[in-house]
């Protein structure tokens, strides 16, 4: 069965005060890894998909990487509206292709 | 391009009742699947379908169950509601899962069971 484990379950931060985001998963083979921002009340905002390991892709203040076992989303000067709850999620190569989620990391980034 | 849109955004149902929900995927996106999320569960698969059939599901009771038009709209249906029920019930299309394709979330729909 696919899992996903993302840690911390929460994270409070300090504007300008960097930080990781950590997603573990265990599948049967790799077909792509998502990342989503979801605000409260409101749906998940895609973000970014790497398909294997070493990749990495950025977006402003965002980075995602990935490894065989992990996949991390650093975070670099944080300011307050990247406040929001985080989720991973992953495709496997085989059965249905349906994404597992993650439970996500809720981040609060205080000015 | 507009994104995945879903209709009502909130609605109030007692124990007992049905309540049907729609989503309008992305313009020419075929896969719409759809989640439940509660803050104790977090996200939770129900179905998808792809041109009109349902290809995957959830494990969710029968209660809850999903149909899909030509034009790819589609809505759930969840019948006897139970408190439990209450959730976001999410819509996410794609253009087709049966590859690595990204899916777009819409804004839920908040459902509230007293």
């Amino acid at each position: 069965e696919d899992q996903v484990t993302q840690s911390p379950e929460a994270l409070r931060l300090q504007e300008g005060e960097s930080s990781s985001l950590n997603c573990s998963y265990t599948v049967s083979g790799l077909r792509g890894l998502f990342w989503y921002r979801q605000d409260p009340g409101k749906g998940p905002e895609f973000l970014f998909t790497l398909y294997s390991a070493g990749e990495e892709k950025e977006k402003e203040r965002l980075k995602a990487t990935l490894t065989k076992k992990e996949s991390f989303l650093h975070i670099t000067a944080p300011k307050p509206e990247d406040s929001a709850t985080y989720l991973c999620a992953v495709q496997a190569s085989g059965g249905s292709y349906i994404p597992t989620f993650g439970r996500g990391t809720s981040l609060i980034v205080h000015p | 391009k507009a994104g995945v849109t879903q209709t009502p955004r909130y609605l109030i149902k007692t124990r007992g009742q049905q309540v049907t929900l729609s989503c309008s995927p992305i313009s020419g996106h075929r896969s719409v699947s759809w989640y439940q999320q509660t803050p104790g569960q977090g996200l939770q698969f129900l179905f998808e379908y792809f041109s009109e059939t349902q290809r995957n599901k959830g494990n969710f009771p029968g209660r809850f169950s999903g149909r899909q038009f030509s034009n790819s709209r589609s809505e759930m249906n969840v019948s006897t509601l139970e408190l439990g029920d209450s959730a976001l019930y999410l819509c996410a299309s794609s253009r087709d899962s049966t590859s690595t394709d990204t899916q777009y979330f819409g804004p839920g729909t908040r459902l509230t069971v007293l």
